[in-house]
């Protein structure tokens, strides 16, 4: 299986910060890497497919990159519906793999 | 636009046989090239993809969940479902069906990008 290593697990930020969280691949999946939030109490919802295409209705200050084994998700002037937990998830291979989440809350 | 909401059973003993739906509303769950899939999430935990059927007929499962898992689809429904045997209180978890695009050989590239709101089951007796 390919594990999915995000960091950090928790971060504390301020309204309008700009936010990076990583995730680490244990083999390259290329670009087959997506990007979902998720608030508590409600199913994930998905921010970034292919590593780096903003998925239709998600705001622009969403932002994805990274090639290989190594990603970011960007949240560009943090917004008071931005503090949630986020995944990464890979799809190069059976099985699907997520990271173990990164939870955004107010400093 | 295409909903999904799942159905279940909340309580289910050890060693016995889980079943789930997920009724797909507002769309077509017989596209030709689109895939569905079931995740889970224990209480407090992150997310564990668990198995994925696709239309072009394809049925992918985590090998971690051995032989306990199966993927189907009834279209007469417009349901799919999972069953899950032999349950035990480590399968408790809010069950989340998806759905995702099936493009070139793979079912995940596109992401999982319509979820329904998930079901709670517990495993005890």
């Amino acid at each position: 299986d390919i594990q999915m290593t995000q960091s950090p697990s928790s971060l504390s930020a301020s309204l309008g910060d700009r936010v990076t969280i990583t995730c680490r691949a244990s083999q390259s999946i290329s670009n087959y890497l997506n990007w979902y939030q998720q608030k508590p109490g409600k199913a994930p919802n998905l921010l970034i497919y292919a590593a780096s295409s903003l998925q239709t209705g998600v705001p622009s200050r969403f932002s994805g990159s990274g090639s290989g084994t190594d990603f970011t998700l960007t949240i560009s002037g943090l917004q008071p519906e931005d503090f949630a937990t986020y995944y990464c998830q890979q799809s190069s291979s059976t099985p699907l793999t997520f990271g173990g989440g990164t939870k955004v809350e107010i400093k | 636009q295409l909903q999904l909401q799942e159905s279940g059973p909340g309580l289910v003993k050890p060693s016995e046989t889980l079943s789930l739906s997920c009724t797909v509303s507002g769309g077509s769950i017989s596209s030709s090239n689109y895939c569905w899939g079931w995740i889970r999430q224990p209480p407090g935990k992150g997310l564990e993809w668990l198995a994925t059927i696709c239309n072009s007929g394809g049925t992918y499962y985590n090998p971690s969940l051995k032989s306990r898992v199966t993927i189907s689809v009834d279209t007469s429904k417009s349901q799919f479902s999972l069953k899950l045997s032999s349950v035990i209180a480590a399968d408790t978890a809010v069950y989340y069906c998806a759905r995702s695009r099936y493009d070139s050989g793979n079912y995940g590239y596109y992401g999982l990008d319509v979820w329904g709101q998930g079901t709670t089951v517990t495993v005890s007796s």
